[in-house]
């Protein structure tokens, strides 16, 4: 129980484009998603917080106007890359929680890997 | 605010040996407090955590973890590791009273299993 997916796994863009990233939970309801975003051999950097329904809440310093968040249903949520340049090139985390087994915590997904040409 | 110290960066071992990693926080408020692990190239995967009731926590492949409040650690254990243990923990606390159940996380322990 507890599943998080996210698609797509790997993704390659040129520079300019916008790319989108979806986190599904497959087998809870996610009343809060998580974006993360993870350096090579760091830890990970939370970008925002979104809430079904609601407008999510970025962390300082992250551009909410680049990274748009959406989580429209209690099972998904995007993260969309607005015109990604290769500085936007890193791995990118989803996490939920919800109620049962995930009240008070996060599962993660398997993480997105993005490259900007 | 909540801080995590995870006081080893790197910590080698070997095949079937005991592993300890180590993990302190600070925080002015009672915390939950999470182990994940992470293997090359993919999510986080939660190992344990620590909620409520007893300190004594018991989580997946063998770990386990104590929650001492006086010492404020929470520090992971496995009796005896296998080469499939190498991988990159991370443990991580949250607010007990807050709503936004947002994590905070050390900077990961890299553990790796020698033959």
């Amino acid at each position: 129980g507890a599943v998080v997916s996210q698609h797509p796994s790997w993704v390659i863009c040129k520079s300019g484009t916008s790319v989108k990233i979806e986190c599904r939970s497959l087998d809870f309801q996610a009343t809060t998603m998580f974006w993360y975003r993870q350096f090579p051999k760091q830890s990970l950097m939370l970008m925002a917080t979104s809430n079904e329904g609601s407008k999510a809440t970025y962390e300082q310093g992250v551009e909410k106007d680049k990274f748009l968040i959406n989580h429209a249903s209690l099972t998904l949520s995007t993260l969309t890359v607005t015109s990604a340049h290769p500085e936007d090139s890193s791995f990118y985390i989803c996490s939920a929680s919800g109620s049962g087994r995930s009240l008070r915590t996060q599962y993660f997904g398997p993480g997105t890997r993005l490259l900007v040409l | 605010a909540q801080s995590v110290t995870q006081l080893d960066s790197q910590v080698p071992v070997f095949e079937e040996a005991p592993v300890e990693l180590r993990c302190n926080y600070s925080s002015s408020v009672s915390v939950y407090l999470f182990w994940y692990v992470q293997y090359p190239n993919q999510g986080l995967q939660l190992l344990l955590k620590y909620l409520s009731g007893s300190t004594l926590v018991k989580g997946i492949n063998g770990f386990e973890a104590e929650f001492n409040k006086s010492q404020t650690s929470f520090h992971l254990r496995k009796p005896s590791v296998h080469i499939s243990d190498t991988a990159e923990y991370f443990c991580a606390v949250s607010d007990q009273q807050g709503g936004s159940e947002k994590l905070v996380f050390g900077k990961g322990t890299k553990l790796t299993v020698n033959p």
